[in-house]
């Protein structure tokens, strides 16, 4: 069974600085996605950056960029110049892109980011 | 707004009694999915639809926990018999999968019905 752990239960950035959320998984699969969510106390998850475990390449959504190594089976999400409204509940999850897997995201327990004016 | 709808937002029932949830899904999305997220939790998942089809399941749905999409469209889940242990803030989500295994398929969830079981 794939496993995701999250090891930061609170994090704090000042605004307009760079944080760095970390997450580790485990699986046997070689085919996978990953992913970071983030729910805002309206408690509706939102997806912020989607990595293809095939890629080399690290995704990155304007503010927003992973750094995905996928020997050490570590996927962490970096936020630059953060801002008040990013402050919420952080989530990694994985899913496998394996033929015959199953089609769930397993979550970790989630980081709680604070964001200081 | 369009988005993926819950219903009730929140619940509180007495052990013993029965609830269900409704979700609506985003209309053109073919597949919907339920997860249970507790206090301090990431979300776990419960099962999936593709249309009206259940494809999976989780071990963590008991007999007490059903699920229906009839007609491909809204969903409903309910658990009989309710315990303690089923509070919890229940999820939908929904999305448009045109194959298995789409790299590009993107979830959209709903705000959660919570559940309080006394």
């Amino acid at each position: 069974a794939q496993t995701v752990t999250q090891s930061q239960p609170e994090m704090s950035v000042q605004e307009a600085e760079t944080v760095t959320l970390s997450c580790t998984y485990d699986t046997s699969e070689s085919d996978y996605y990953l992913f970071w969510y983030k729910q805002p106390p309206s408690r509706q998850m939102i997806l912020v950056i989607r990595q293809e475990a095939y890629k080399q390449q690290n995704a990155t959504e304007n503010r927003f960029s992973v750094n995905f190594q996928k020997a050490a089976k570590s996927f962490s999400l970096k936020i630059s110049d953060s801002q008040l409204g990013d402050a919420a509940m952080y989530f990694c999850a994985y899913r496998s892109a394996s033929q015959g897997g199953s089609e769930k995201l397993v979550f970790g327990k989630g980081t709680k980011l604070t964001v200081n004016p | 707004d369009t988005g993926v709808s819950q219903d009730p937002r929140h619940k509180i029932t007495k052990r013993g009694q029965n609830v269900t949830f409704r979700c609506d899904p985003i209309s053109e999305h073919n597949r919907l999915y339920w997860y249970r997220q507790t206090l301090g939790q990431g979300p776990e998942f419960l099962t999936y639809f593709q249309n009206e089809a259940q494809l999976e399941k989780s071990r963590l749905l008991s007999d007490r926990f059903s699920a229906e999409r009839p007609k491909g469209s809204f969903s409903t889940l309910e658990i009989q018999r309710t315990e303690q242990g089923d509070s919890a803030m229940y999820l939908c989500a929904s999305s448009l999968a045109l194959l298995r295994r789409s790299p590009n398929e993107k979830l959209f969830f709903g705000s959660g019905t919570q559940l309080s079981v006394l």
